[in-house]
């Protein structure tokens, strides 16, 4: 069965350092998502791709967060510099793109992060 | 815009019996519902959704879920628990106008035998 898949698995990093996270969704899926999982709480999406372009990045905190799908395949979301605040799951997501409203999202392991 | 709550933070069963975790929603327009479980240190595995049709949806692993529009509802049951159903499940929305999935606080379930 086909999975997304995200690495690191685990990242610890001293506050201003700059670290990224790496995702490769299920082959042939045309949208893509980054959500960041506080601990006790929901996934929170973060941006939104459909291919190479960004659908929606209205809660990605653009100072710091930047994230890119270059050919419209695997992507990179980075954070610099990094704050004490930033510790959490960051769960990439994909969906095949013909019917986001609709559509199944099929998540990785996801990317725990550790700001000391 | 749409939100969900999930009144309970931990629901406990025994193996065996029938389990419900609930869920609320407001959202405009027609409602697209999920259900997402998570074991430790794991991304979310997809459960099951309610789309359109039958108000009874059957997913994975013996799990289904209820719509009712009226209450505004979609709980998650199981007619009889396993100690492996122990995990953190979210229920999640979105609305059919192309907005974002929200999902909610979740709700740990644990299953004693």
């Amino acid at each position: 069965e086909a999975e997304v898949a995200q690495s690191p698995r685990y990242k610890i990093t001293e506050k201003s350092q700059a670290v990224a996270f790496w995702c490769d969704p299920i082959s042939g899926h045309a949208t893509l998502y980054w959500y960041r999982q506080i601990l006790g709480q929901g996934p929170e999406l973060l941006v939104q791709f459909q291919d190479e372009s960004v659908v929606d990045d209205s809660q990605l905190p653009k100072d710091r967060f930047s994230a890119e799908r270059l050919k419209g395949v695997d992507s990179t979301l980075k954070i610099q510099p990094a704050e004490l605040g930033d510790s959490a799951m960051y769960l990439c997501a994909s969906s095949s793109g013909r019917d986001p409203a609709q559509e199944t999202q099929y998540f990785g392991p996801g990317t725990r992060l550790l700001v000391l | 815009a749409q939100s969900v709550a999930q009144p309970e933070d931990q629901v406990n069963v025994a193996e065996g019996n029938p389990l419900t975790v609930k869920c609320t929603y407001s959202v405009s327009g027609n409602p697209y519902l999920f259900w997402y479980v998570q074991y430790p240190n794991r991304g979310l595995q997809f459960l099951l959704k309610y789309i359109t049709g039958d108000n009874l949806v059957k997913g994975s692993y013996g799990f289904e879920a209820e719509f009712n529009k009226s209450q505004t509802s979609f709980h998650l049951k199981k007619p009889s628990a396993l100690v492996s159903d122990s995990a953190l499940y979210f229920c999640a929305v979105r609305d059919g106008g192309g907005n974002k999935l929200v999902f909610g606080a979740g709700t740990i379930l644990r299953v004693k035998s």
